[in-house]
C-alpha cells in the first residue's frame, strides 16, 4: 500500500491564480480530510469528507473547495490564491480503531505539499 | 470553540531520561486521545492513542488520560536523540480531531 499520496510536494503561486491539490489513499477510508499548518502551529482542518459524493466545511474553509467522486481521491482546489493561503497542507484518511467509532477514528497523513503564494 | 492547549516548549532532556509532554483539552464529551509526532519538515505520524481513563503502554512511550482533569500526557523514557521531534496532541469526539499546537521535545545527548 502507498497509504496516502499527495501531489505536487511544493507549488509555487502568484496572487489570483488558481490550482488544485492532488489527495488519493489506497486504503479504502471512508473519511478523508484537509489540513493546514502554518509555521508553529497545528493543523487546522480545512475540509472533510465521510464518504464519496459527502463534503463538509472544517475550521477555515474560506478560499478553498473539495470535491469527493470516488473513495480514493479528495483534491483541494485553491481559488483566486493569496499571501494568506502560504502554508503547508496535508491530507489525511482514517478509519474507525477496532471498527468502531467509539473508539476513535485513527488519522493517516500523506507527506504534504508546502504552498507559497507572493 | 474546541481547544487543546500545550506548551510550545522547546522542551529539553538529557538523553536516557524521562520525557513529560502534557496536553488539557477543553471539550468534556471528547472521546479519543492521540500523540502525534512530527519530525520538522515532515508530516504526523501517529505514536500512541488512548480511550480510557488510566496508563497505556508502547514500548518506551506511556500514554495517561484523566478525564474528570481533562488532562492527557506522553512519558518517552530512555529518551534518543531520534526522539527529537515536535509532538501533538489530537482530541477527538467523532470523525474528527482537534489538535494543539504542539510542543518541541529536544534530547541532549
Amino acid at each position: 500500500n502507498a497509504g496516502v499520496t499527495q501531489t505536487p510536494k511544493f507549488r509555487i503561486l502568484k496572487i489570483g491564480q488558481s490550482m488544485t491539490l492532488q489527495c488519493t489513499q489506497d486504503m479504502n477510508h471512508n473519511y478523508m480530510y484537509w489540513y493546514r499548518q502554518d509555521p508553529g502551529m497545528g493543523l487546522k482542518l480545512i475540509y472533510y469528507s465521510v464518504g464519496a459524493g459527502i463534503t463538509d466545511k472544517g475550521e477555515v474553509p474560506n478560499g478553498y473547495n473539495v470535491s469527493r467522486s470516488t473513495t480514493e481521491d479528495f483534491p483541494l482546489r485553491l481559488e483566486l490564491a493569496a499571501p494568506s493561503q502560504t502554508s503547508v497542507y496535508f491530507c489525511a484518511s482514517s478509519y474507525p480503531i477496532r471498527g468502531q467509532a467509539s473508539t476513535g477514528y485513527e488519522q493517516y497523513f500523506g507527506p504534504g505539499t508546502r504552498l507559497t503564494v507572493t | 470553540q474546541k481547544e487543546v492547549e500545550q506548551n510550545s516548549g522547546p522542551l529539553s532532556v538529557p538523553e536516557g531520561a524521562i520525557a513529560s509532554l502534557n496536553c488539557t483539552y477543553s471539550d468534556r464529551g471528547s472521546q479519543s486521545f492521540f500523540w502525534y509526532r512530527q519530525y520538522s519538515g515532515k508530516s504526523p505520524e501517529l505514536i500512541m492513542f488512548i480511550y480510557s481513563n488510566g496508563d497505556k503502554e508502547d514500548g518506551r512511550f506511556t500514554a495517561q488520560l484523566n478525564k474528570a482533569s481533562q488532562y492527557v500526557s506522553l512519558l518517552i523514557r530512555d529518551s534518543q536523540p531520534s526522539d527529537s521531534a515536535t509532538y501533538l496532541c489530537a482530541v477527538g469526539g467523532n470523525e474528527k480531531l482537534t489538535f494543539g499546537t504542539g510542543t518541541r521535545l529536544t534530547i541532549i545527548p
